[in-house]
């Protein structure tokens, strides 16, 4: 079945220092691909979404690059920001259906 | 406008009572669903229903059934609860389409808590 694997956390960085989460998936086909955000005590919202092969999803400064050939969609930023501590949640969707599959999750706190 | 809301925010109760989460969605949105997250924020699915109709149904203890009386509304209703139902419950929706999988839109969450 379809599967995701990101990178353990939590990852602490210091104010602007740049991300990188990692983010490596199994699928079928040609999935989905998307990054979600779980800022404390709120439910998910979609980050940014990738639907094909080298499609870069960006928002807020985040960006995120579809590799087929390397089964992956790593996440960045350039520069976080105290405001940025969250969990980010890796996530397959298969085309034309609606089950997603997620990633473990990835807590990101940011220290000024 | 809140898009996804869910009734209560907490919910504490006895083990061995009955209780329902309500989740309504104002997007015209055709799926909804229901996931729970444990203490290590690990996602699972639940269930599914698109226009009223389950479509998802994972592997839950039959203590859990949902209801969609209509497409806008998935109410969640636990049976004889357990200590290890305590957990954050989301609903979510999404617009059903063929060609990609949707963005899903996402409650606040509830945060049961089986003492």
């Amino acid at each position: 079945g379809d599967s995701v694997t990101q990178m353990e956390g939590p990852v602490t960085l210091s104010e602007e220092a740049f991300l990188t989460i990692n983010c490596t998936y199994t699928a079928t086909g040609y999935p989905s691909l998307f990054w979600y955000v779980q800022y404390p005590g709120e439910g998910l919202q979609l980050l940014l979404k990738a639907t094909k092969a080298d499609d870069k999803g960006s928002n807020k400064g985040f960006e995120a690059t579809y590799r087929k050939e390397t089964t992956s969609f790593h996440l960045e930023k350039g520069s976080v920001q105290v405001s940025d501590s969250a969990v980010y949640f890796c996530v397959i969707g298969k085309r034309g259906y609606q089950k997603v599959t997620f990633g473990t999750g990835t807590k990101l706190q940011v220290i000024p | 406008d809140t898009a996804v809301s869910q009734t209560p925010k907490y919910l504490v109760t006895q083990m061995g009572n009955d209780k329902s989460i309500k989740c309504e969605q104002n997007l015209g949105h055709d799926t909804m669903y229901w996931y729970k997250q444990d203490s290590k924020k690990f996602l699972k699915i639940m269930f599914s229903y698109n226009n009223k109709e389950l479509i998802i149904n994972e592997t839950v203890p039959n203590r859990f059934s949902p209801k969609s009386p209509d497409k806008a509304h998935l109410n969640l209703h636990i049976n004889s609860l357990e200590l290890g139902d305590s957990a954050v419950y989301f609903c979510a929706s999404s617009q059903a389409s063929g060609e990609t999988t949707d963005t899903q839109y996402f409650g606040p969450g509830t945060r049961l808590t089986v003492l």
